[in-house]
């Protein structure tokens, strides 16, 4: 019962460096997300992709590409990684619907945990 | 500036003794709310919601009330058991974006 797959769990890069996080969801969900999570901020949105082939910024995407591969994968990539990008990045995707209605309640990913040096 | 916000970043409860996590919203457009459950090394899982239009969300050990006047919601534990230690989000949502507190720690001690 995978739900939510994130790799990798742990990275760390230099500065300058880039890196995509993947992430793929077995539960057919429509849509996907990405946060990153920030001690004492919660979580916050970066990317999101309501349904195959569509993506949108959320709250933080400067420095953030995303890619909906397809139904099950949506990855994220820093092109040019720098220090404040060091978090925990989590995917989570949500079922029906083309909106972020919070009454199709998200499912998580462990995370990955990025260091940026 | 929060728009949800979760001043206590801890809280310490007695097993079998009631938790009261406490929520606050500034956003007035908001009109569902969520509680999500993070253990260390995992992704939140999700745990109840409620919609605007109520003021009490109960399931099994877990209630949420919602005062839309006082833009403040809580969730109640009763009775704590040690494995609700973790940190508890709240989360809301007008539709377009779910919107996430900083996080309260609970401990539950044995």
């Amino acid at each position: 019962n995978a739900g939510v797959t994130q790799t990798p769990k742990f990275q760390v890069l230099k500065t300058g460096q880039s890196m995509t996080l993947q992430c793929a969801q077995d539960m057919n969900h429509n849509s996907m997300y990405w946060y990153r999570q920030d001690p004492g901020m919660g979580l916050r949105l970066i990317y999101y992709s309501a349904s195959e082939g569509t993506t949108d910024k959320g709250e933080v995407p400067n420095g953030y590409n995303v890619s909906r591969l397809n139904k099950r994968e949506f990855s994220l990539r820093l092109e040019s990684a720098a220090p404040s990008q060091t978090s925990v990045y989590f995917c989570a995707s949500s079922g029906e619907g083309a909106s972020l209605l919070g009454n199709q309640p998200q499912h998580f990913g462990d995370g990955t945990r990025l260091s940026i040096l | 500036d929060q728009q949800v916000k979760q001043n206590s970043p801890s809280l310490s409860v007695q097993e079998g003794r009631i938790s009261i996590l406490n929520c606050d919203y500034t956003n007035s457009m908001f009109d569902y709310f969520l509680w999500y459950k993070k253990y260390p090394a995992e992704g939140p899982t999700f745990l109840i919601s409620i919609s605007s239009i109520k003021d009490k969300n109960e399931d099994g050990r877990f209630t949420v009330f919602l005062n839309k006047s006082a833009k403040h919601l809580s969730l109640h534990i009763v009775p704590s058991q040690p494995g609700d230690s973790a940190v508890y989000f709240c989360a809301a949502t007008a539709g377009n974006m779910l919107t996430f507190g900083g996080g309260t720690r609970l401990m539950v001690k044995p």
